[in-house]
């Protein structure tokens, strides 16, 4: 069984500013990892994905990711942030080659302020 | 309509009613998800049903009862619920290819209230 571990429940950032939210999985098999993203009122939509190959992963809106299988980790990050990026981030993790069952974090709630 | 589309968006009802939600998927897909999104919880996966067949039922109370009638359209049957099952239920559909990865798509979702 897989677990995803979202430590920020919610991040406070300045427009333009970096911003970096981590998630942290656990699994004893291979794995595939992604990050959506969840506006008010809206489902979810993916970001980004890694499922093999480079570990550092491009999604839309100027997202990013990086897979370090050493540290378990996945943390999404974006160099300038907007306030249209405000939402709740979820960090997913699936069985590499095992379907679609899907696993997901807490969730991090970014909140862009001018 | 295009993606997956929900109705109703939003829903209030006494814990004696009896409602559904609907979920379509215009995309031709052919497995669809019911999932719970409780606040500060990792959303659930309560059903899964591939080829109108349901292939997973994560130990969900028999207070609610999913239908497929087409690879389509997924319904989300409602009775005799409790406070706690006010919730976001959202629906997801992919095209599943054995032994590959396939995006989930999501719909914008049901906010559900039990009073």
């Amino acid at each position: 069984a897989q677990s995803v571990t979202q430590l920020d429940s919610q991040v406070p950032v300045f427009e333009e500013a970096p911003v970096e939210l981590r998630c942290n999985y656990s699994s004893s098999v291979s794995v595939y990892l992604f990050w959506y993203v969840q506006y008010p009122n809206q489902g979810l939509q993916l970001l980004l994905k890694y499922l093999s190959g480079s570990t550092l992963v491009k999604g839309i809106n100027g997202f990013e990711a990086e897979f370090n299988k050493s540290q378990t980790s996945f943390h999404l990050r974006k160099p300038s942030v907007h306030i249209s990026d405000t939402a709740e981030y979820f960090c997913a993790v699936s069985e590499a080659g095992g379907g679609n069952k899907l696993t997901f974090g807490t969730g991090t709630q970014l909140k862009v302020e001018l | 309509e295009t993606g997956v589309t929900q109705t109703p968006r939003h829903l209030v009802m006494g814990m004696t009613n009896k409602k559904s939600l609907k979920c379509e998927q215009h995309l031709g897909h052919n497995a669809m998800y019911w999932y719970k999104q409780s606040a500060k919880k990792p959303l659930e996966l309560m059903f899964v049903y591939s080829l109108e067949e349901r292939v997973e039922n994560n130990s969900v109370p028999s207070r609610f009862s999913p239908e497929c009638p087409n690879s389509s359209h997924l319904f989300l049957h409602l009775h005799t619920l409790q406070p706690e099952d006010s919730a976001l239920y959202l629906c997801a559909s992919a095209a599943e290819l054995a032994g590959h990865y396939n995006e989930q798509f999501f719909g914008p979702g049901t906010r559900l209230t039990v009073l």
